[in-house]
């Protein structure tokens, strides 16, 4: 059985930079699709963007301030959100990405921007 | 950027009801739809891709429809644990959207 785990900070300071790990076991990183996506508290879903063997894609409003990454030999997905604002304020799942649907979620991690 | 619209934002019904959620996107996105549910502090769950496949373990009460542009969630009789948010997402080679968002509360 597949699980996911975000893990990071649950605070950070406005202009600085978001940094987020997905830790994935139960099975190999390497032959899926693996997407962020962020919920501000009390709002709806936003896809951050994912990753996959030969590349990356991003959500366009948040391109210029994100890399996502991948660490095959510790089987997890990072994310680097830089440059942040209490508009970040969200909970950040990792998912796996069926390229059909997001199956396996992780339970989140609550980041706060706030100095 | 393909955009998706729920409809509607809040549904009220009592158990037993059959319900109806509807999702539209900007542009035709062939059957590429899935639709989660989500309860309070939870991460979404996953219920219906490809638009009507259902996802192994969702009870058979829960139905996916359409192609192209529109797109709906069918709840043939409601259960009392079914009251929660319900969000559809398309997915393209190069970017996934989510819908706002519906969510289904008690009458």
């Amino acid at each position: 059985q597949v699980q996911v785990q975000e893990s990071g900070p649950g605070l950070v300071k406005p202009s600085e930079t978001l940094s987020l790990t997905c830790t994935v076991s139960g099975g190999s990183i390497s032959t899926y699709y693996w997407s962020w996506i962020r919920q501000p508290p009390g709002k709806g879903l936003e896809w951050i963007a994912f990753i996959y063997y030969s590349g990356t894609n991003y959500n366009p409003s948040l391109n210029s301030r994100v890399t996502i990454s991948v660490d095959t030999s510790k089987n997890q997905v990072s994310l680097k959100l830089r440059s942040v604002t209490a508009a970040d304020t969200a909970v950040y799942y990792c998912a796996r990405d069926s390229e059909m649907a997001f199956d396996y979620w992780g339970q989140g991690t609550l980041v706060t921007v706030s100095s | 950027d393909i955009q998706m619209t729920q409809s509607p934002s809040t549904l009220s019904a009592s158990v037993g009801d059959r319900v109806t959620i509807t999702c539209r996107a900007s542009q035709s996105i062939s059957n590429w739809l899935a639709w989660y549910q989500q309860k309070p502090g939870k991460a979404p769950k996953l219920l219906i891709y490809k638009a009507s496949s259902l996802e192994s373990g969702v009870p058979s009460r829960f139905s996916g429809s359409g192609s192209g542009t529109e797109f709906t969630l069918t709840i043939s009789s409601l259960q009392p644990e079914d009251f929660a948010t319900y969000y559809c997402q398309q997915y393209n080679s190069d970017s996934r959207t989510f819908g706002q968002g519906t969510k289904l509360e008690i009458k």
